[in-house]
Protein backbone atom coordinates (compact mmCIF):
# COMPACT_ATOMS: atom_id res chain seq x y z
CA UNK A 1 0.00 0.00 0.00
CA UNK A 2 1.25 3.23 -0.62
CA UNK A 3 2.13 5.75 2.27
CA UNK A 4 3.36 9.17 2.77
CA UNK A 5 4.97 10.02 5.74
CA UNK A 6 6.24 12.90 6.98
CA UNK A 7 8.88 13.03 10.13
CA UNK A 8 8.87 16.68 11.23
CA UNK A 9 5.49 17.43 12.96
CA UNK A 10 6.25 20.83 13.71
CA UNK A 11 9.43 23.20 12.49
CA UNK A 12 10.45 26.73 13.48
CA UNK A 13 12.41 28.95 11.25
CA UNK A 14 13.96 32.04 11.37
CA UNK A 15 12.64 35.03 9.16
CA UNK A 16 14.89 35.33 5.85
CA UNK A 17 16.02 31.71 6.44
CA UNK A 18 16.06 28.59 4.61
CA UNK A 19 13.84 25.70 5.90
CA UNK A 20 13.72 22.11 4.79
CA UNK A 21 10.67 19.92 5.14
CA UNK A 22 11.20 16.29 4.93
CA UNK A 23 8.98 13.74 2.59
CA UNK A 24 9.37 10.04 2.46
CA UNK A 25 6.92 7.96 0.59
CA UNK A 26 6.08 4.38 -0.26
CA UNK A 27 4.73 3.16 -3.37
CA UNK A 28 5.86 0.08 -6.28
CA UNK A 29 4.83 2.44 -8.98
CA UNK A 30 7.17 3.62 -11.14
CA UNK A 31 4.55 6.93 -12.72
CA UNK A 32 3.09 9.31 -9.92
CA UNK A 33 3.21 12.78 -9.09
CA UNK A 34 4.05 14.39 -6.13
CA UNK A 35 2.88 17.60 -4.32
CA UNK A 36 3.48 20.15 -1.59
CA UNK A 37 0.08 21.73 -0.05
CA UNK A 38 0.04 24.69 2.07
CA UNK A 39 -3.04 24.79 4.66
CA UNK A 40 -2.56 28.39 6.25
CA UNK A 41 -4.57 28.69 10.24
CA UNK A 42 -8.35 28.18 9.11
CA UNK A 43 -7.52 28.69 5.96
CA UNK A 44 -8.02 26.04 2.56
CA UNK A 45 -5.50 24.13 1.69
CA UNK A 46 -2.97 25.26 -1.56
CA UNK A 47 -0.59 24.37 -4.40
CA UNK A 48 2.49 24.99 -3.32
CA UNK A 49 4.42 22.39 -5.98
CA UNK A 50 4.27 19.35 -8.08
CA UNK A 51 6.78 17.42 -9.18
CA UNK A 52 6.27 14.23 -11.95
CA UNK A 53 8.00 11.04 -10.88
CA UNK A 54 9.18 10.62 -14.34
CA UNK A 55 11.09 14.09 -14.60
CA UNK A 56 14.32 14.02 -12.75
CA UNK A 57 14.88 17.67 -12.52
CA UNK A 58 13.53 18.81 -9.30
CA UNK A 59 11.03 21.65 -9.34
CA UNK A 60 10.91 25.16 -8.65
CA UNK A 61 8.44 27.80 -7.93
CA UNK A 62 9.69 30.77 -7.01
CA UNK A 63 11.15 30.81 -3.35
CA UNK A 64 9.78 26.96 -2.62
CA UNK A 65 12.23 24.12 -4.47
CA UNK A 66 11.99 20.16 -4.52
CA UNK A 67 14.62 17.64 -3.79
CA UNK A 68 13.06 14.84 -5.17
CA UNK A 69 15.15 11.58 -4.62
CA UNK A 70 13.13 8.82 -7.03
CA UNK A 71 15.25 5.96 -6.12
CA UNK A 72 15.09 7.08 -2.17
CA UNK A 73 11.35 7.63 -2.81
CA UNK A 74 11.80 10.90 -0.79
CA UNK A 75 10.31 14.42 -2.04
CA UNK A 76 11.73 17.08 0.37
CA UNK A 77 10.78 21.06 0.06
CA UNK A 78 12.81 23.93 0.95
CA UNK A 79 11.66 27.21 1.68
CA UNK A 80 14.38 29.96 0.83
CA UNK A 81 14.10 33.45 2.29
CA UNK A 82 11.23 32.40 5.07
CA UNK A 83 8.26 34.63 5.35
CA UNK A 84 5.64 35.26 8.03
CA UNK A 85 2.95 34.58 5.30
CA UNK A 86 4.74 30.71 4.88
CA UNK A 87 3.82 29.87 8.24
CA UNK A 88 1.07 26.98 8.00
CA UNK A 89 0.35 23.18 7.90
CA UNK A 90 2.48 21.76 5.06
CA UNK A 91 1.24 18.53 3.10
CA UNK A 92 3.20 15.96 0.86
CA UNK A 93 0.83 14.16 -0.90
CA UNK A 94 1.48 11.23 -3.38
CA UNK A 95 -1.02 11.06 -6.79
CA UNK A 96 -1.35 7.59 -8.30
CA UNK A 97 -4.50 6.43 -10.19
CA UNK A 98 -7.54 8.31 -8.65
CA UNK A 99 -6.17 8.61 -4.81
CA UNK A 100 -4.07 11.45 -3.77
CA UNK A 101 -2.12 10.65 -0.14
CA UNK A 102 -1.30 13.13 2.12
CA UNK A 103 1.34 12.98 4.65
CA UNK A 104 -0.11 13.83 8.46
CA UNK A 105 1.74 17.25 7.91
CA UNK A 106 4.68 19.47 9.30
CA UNK A 107 3.44 22.66 11.23
CA UNK A 108 5.95 25.32 10.07
CA UNK A 109 6.65 28.37 12.47
CA UNK A 110 8.23 31.61 11.36
CA UNK A 111 10.27 33.43 13.89
CA UNK A 112 10.24 37.59 13.38
CA UNK B 1 -12.94 31.74 -11.80
CA UNK B 2 -15.22 31.97 -7.84
CA UNK B 3 -13.18 28.94 -6.58
CA UNK B 4 -14.16 25.93 -4.91
CA UNK B 5 -17.23 26.65 -2.56
CA UNK B 6 -18.50 24.72 0.40
CA UNK B 7 -21.59 24.53 2.44
CA UNK B 8 -22.37 25.27 5.07
CA UNK B 9 -18.74 26.35 6.72
CA UNK B 10 -19.96 24.79 10.24
CA UNK B 11 -22.60 21.93 10.83
CA UNK B 12 -23.42 21.35 14.25
CA UNK B 13 -25.92 18.29 14.56
CA UNK B 14 -26.80 15.35 17.36
CA UNK B 15 -25.74 11.92 17.27
CA UNK B 16 -28.15 9.81 14.95
CA UNK B 17 -29.15 12.87 12.59
CA UNK B 18 -28.64 12.87 8.94
CA UNK B 19 -26.59 15.52 7.13
CA UNK B 20 -25.65 16.86 3.80
CA UNK B 21 -22.90 19.06 2.77
CA UNK B 22 -22.36 20.61 -0.93
CA UNK B 23 -19.69 20.78 -2.84
CA UNK B 24 -20.03 23.63 -6.41
CA UNK B 25 -16.34 22.69 -8.13
CA UNK B 26 -14.86 25.36 -10.27
CA UNK B 27 -17.15 24.95 -13.39
CA UNK B 28 -14.49 23.89 -16.01
CA UNK B 29 -13.08 21.46 -13.72
CA UNK B 30 -14.76 17.63 -14.75
CA UNK B 31 -12.89 15.80 -11.76
CA UNK B 32 -14.36 16.38 -8.09
CA UNK B 33 -12.82 14.62 -4.57
CA UNK B 34 -14.41 14.37 -1.08
CA UNK B 35 -11.57 14.52 1.94
CA UNK B 36 -12.24 13.94 5.67
CA UNK B 37 -9.71 15.59 7.62
CA UNK B 38 -9.70 15.23 11.52
CA UNK B 39 -7.70 17.89 13.66
CA UNK B 40 -3.87 17.22 13.22
CA UNK B 41 -4.16 15.02 10.42
CA UNK B 42 -3.67 14.99 6.53
CA UNK B 43 -6.74 14.79 4.55
CA UNK B 44 -8.08 11.53 3.81
CA UNK B 45 -9.73 10.34 0.46
CA UNK B 46 -13.30 9.56 0.54
CA UNK B 47 -14.24 9.52 -2.99
CA UNK B 48 -13.45 10.99 -6.78
CA UNK B 49 -16.05 12.03 -9.33
CA UNK B 50 -15.23 12.04 -13.41
CA UNK B 51 -17.77 14.27 -14.44
CA UNK B 52 -21.25 12.39 -12.82
CA UNK B 53 -19.63 9.16 -12.56
CA UNK B 54 -18.10 7.81 -9.00
CA UNK B 55 -15.07 6.45 -10.16
CA UNK B 56 -13.18 5.20 -6.91
CA UNK B 57 -14.45 5.06 -3.44
CA UNK B 58 -12.59 4.72 -0.33
CA UNK B 59 -13.34 1.69 2.35
CA UNK B 60 -13.35 4.78 4.55
CA UNK B 61 -16.83 5.65 2.94
CA UNK B 62 -19.15 3.03 5.25
CA UNK B 63 -22.76 2.17 3.85
CA UNK B 64 -23.68 5.37 6.42
CA UNK B 65 -21.49 7.88 3.68
CA UNK B 66 -23.28 8.71 0.01
CA UNK B 67 -22.01 11.34 -2.32
CA UNK B 68 -23.64 12.15 -5.48
CA UNK B 69 -23.18 14.24 -8.51
CA UNK B 70 -25.91 14.55 -10.81
CA UNK B 71 -25.09 16.14 -14.44
CA UNK B 72 -21.60 16.28 -13.01
CA UNK B 73 -21.50 19.63 -11.54
CA UNK B 74 -22.32 20.25 -7.92
CA UNK B 75 -21.72 17.34 -5.58
CA UNK B 76 -23.86 16.27 -2.42
CA UNK B 77 -22.18 14.17 0.63
CA UNK B 78 -24.62 12.50 3.16
CA UNK B 79 -24.00 11.00 6.02
CA UNK B 80 -26.95 9.30 7.56
CA UNK B 81 -27.35 7.99 10.93
CA UNK B 82 -24.06 10.20 12.82
CA UNK B 83 -21.64 8.95 15.05
CA UNK B 84 -19.13 10.89 17.30
CA UNK B 85 -16.44 9.45 14.92
CA UNK B 86 -17.66 11.79 12.01
CA UNK B 87 -16.57 14.77 13.43
CA UNK B 88 -13.98 16.06 11.33
CA UNK B 89 -13.59 18.77 8.52
CA UNK B 90 -14.69 17.74 4.95
CA UNK B 91 -12.90 18.76 2.24
CA UNK B 92 -14.00 19.22 -1.57
CA UNK B 93 -11.24 19.55 -4.48
CA UNK B 94 -11.69 19.65 -8.16
CA UNK B 95 -9.22 19.96 -10.69
CA UNK B 96 -9.41 19.47 -14.63
CA UNK B 97 -8.32 17.29 -17.21
CA UNK B 98 -4.76 15.76 -17.79
CA UNK B 99 -3.10 12.80 -17.29
CA UNK B 100 -4.38 10.57 -14.47
CA UNK B 101 -4.44 13.27 -11.59
CA UNK B 102 -1.74 15.39 -12.36
CA UNK B 103 -3.83 18.55 -12.31
CA UNK B 104 -3.31 20.39 -9.19
CA UNK B 105 -6.65 20.24 -6.81
CA UNK B 106 -7.99 22.86 -6.10
CA UNK B 107 -9.65 23.15 -2.42
CA UNK B 108 -13.00 25.22 -0.48
CA UNK B 109 -12.97 25.73 2.46
CA UNK B 110 -14.11 23.25 4.16
CA UNK B 111 -17.28 22.01 6.10
CA UNK B 112 -16.34 21.42 9.80
CA UNK B 113 -19.22 18.83 11.28
CA UNK B 114 -19.25 18.68 15.16
CA UNK B 115 -21.74 15.40 16.47
CA UNK B 116 -23.06 16.55 20.12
Amino acid sequence: AQTVTQSQPEMSVQEAETVTLSCTYDTSESDYYLFWYKQPPSRQMILVIRQEAYKQQNATENRFSVNFQKAAKSFSLKISDSQLGDAAMYFCAYSWAARVIFGKGTRLHILP
Amino acid sequence: DTGVSQNPRHKITKRGQNVTFRCDPISEHNRLYWYRQTLGQGPEFLTYFQNEAQLEKSRLLSDRFSAERPKGSFSTLEIQRTEQGDSAMYLCASSGEGQGVSQPQHFGDGTRLSIL
